[in-house]
C-alpha cells in the first residue's frame, strides 16, 4: 500500500527565506504524487503534481517540486517566502494511471516571520 | 463550475443525534471521496464512489457512518448516533479518470463537524 512521510510538522522561515518542506513517499508502483496547500478554515488547493513526466514540476504560487526516485522523495520547495505563504501544507501520493484514492501525509505546517 | 459544494459549512449537534453532511461534485467527474481532518489523525480516507458505486470503505471507522451516492451529483455523509469524537471537519472530494489517466481531487470547503 502506498503512504506518504512528511518530515516536520512545524516549519518556521523569515520573509524572503527559502523553503523546503520535505515528503517522503512509498509506493509499489510508479506513483502519482502531489501537493496540496490548506490555507485556514478552507479546504485544500492543488499546489502542484507529478505524473511521470518531467521530474521537475513547477506549481502555483512560485513552488516547486522534483520527484527523485533514488530517494523516494518529493520535496516542496520555493526560493523565497512571503508571508501569504503561511499555511498548512499536504504532500499526498496515489498509485498512478486509472489510480483512485489519494493517501495523504499528516501536514506541515508553514510559519513566516516578517 | 462552481466546485464542489459542501452543505452545511458548520454543524453543532447534541451526542446522539443522527448528523447527514451534503456534498455535490463538480459536475462530470466520477470519483467522489470523503475525507475526514482531525488534529490527531490529519486528514484520513472514510470511503470513496466511483460511478456512484461505493469503491472502498475501509476507512468508515464505525456502523454509526454511512454513505450513500443516489445519483452523479449528490452525496451524503451520515452519522447515526454522533459521538463527541466525531467532531471533524469533514471534506468531500471529486475527481475524473481523462485521456492523461487520474487528475487530482478537488475539495470542498468542508463541514466543521462539533457533538457535544
Amino acid at each position: 500500500a502506498q503512504s506518504v512521510t512528511q518530515l516536520g510538522s512545524h516549519v518556521s522561515v523569515s520573509e524572503g527565506a527559502l523553503v523546503l518542506l520535505r515528503c517522503n513517499y512509498s509506493s509499489s508502483v510508479p506513483p502519482y504524487l502531489f501537493w496540496y496547500v490548506q490555507y485556514p478554515n478552507q479546504g485544500l488547493q492543488l499546489l502542484l503534481k507529478y505524473t511521470s513526466a518531467a521530474t521537475l514540476v513547477k506549481g502555483i504560487n512560485g513552488f516547486e517540486a522534483e520527484f527523485k526516485k533514488s530517494e523516494t522523495s518529493f520535496h516542496l520547495t520555493k526560493p523565497s517566502a512571503h508571508m501569504s505563504d503561511a499555511a498548512e501544507y499536504f504532500c499526498a501520493v496515489s498509485e498512478g494511471g486509472n489510480t483512485d484514492k489519494l493517501i495523504f501525509g499528516t501536514g506541515t505546517r508553514l510559519q513566516v516571520f516578517p | 463550475d462552481a466546485g464542489v459544494i459542501q452543505s452545511p459549512r458548520h454543524e453543532v449537534t447534541e451526542m446522539g443525534q443522527e448528523v447527514t453532511l451534503r456534498c455535490k461534485p463538480i459536475s462530470g467527474h466520477d470519483y467522489l471521496f470523503w475525507y475526514r481532518q482531525t488534529m490527531m489523525r490529519g486528514l484520513e480516507l472514510l470511503i470513496y464512489f466511483n460511478n456512484n458505486v461505493p469503491i472502498d470503505d475501509s476507512g468508515m471507522p464505525e456502523d454509526r457512518f454511512s454513505a450513500k451516492m443516489p445519483n452523479a451529483s449528490f452525496s451524503t455523509l451520515k452519522i447515526q448516533p454522533s459521538e463527541p469524537r466525531d467532531s471533524a471537519v469533514y471534506f468531500c472530494a471529486s475527481s475524473f479518470v481523462g485521456r492523461a489517466g487520474h487528475t487530482e481531487a478537488f475539495f470542498g470547503q468542508g463541514t466543521r463537524l462539533t457533538v457535544v
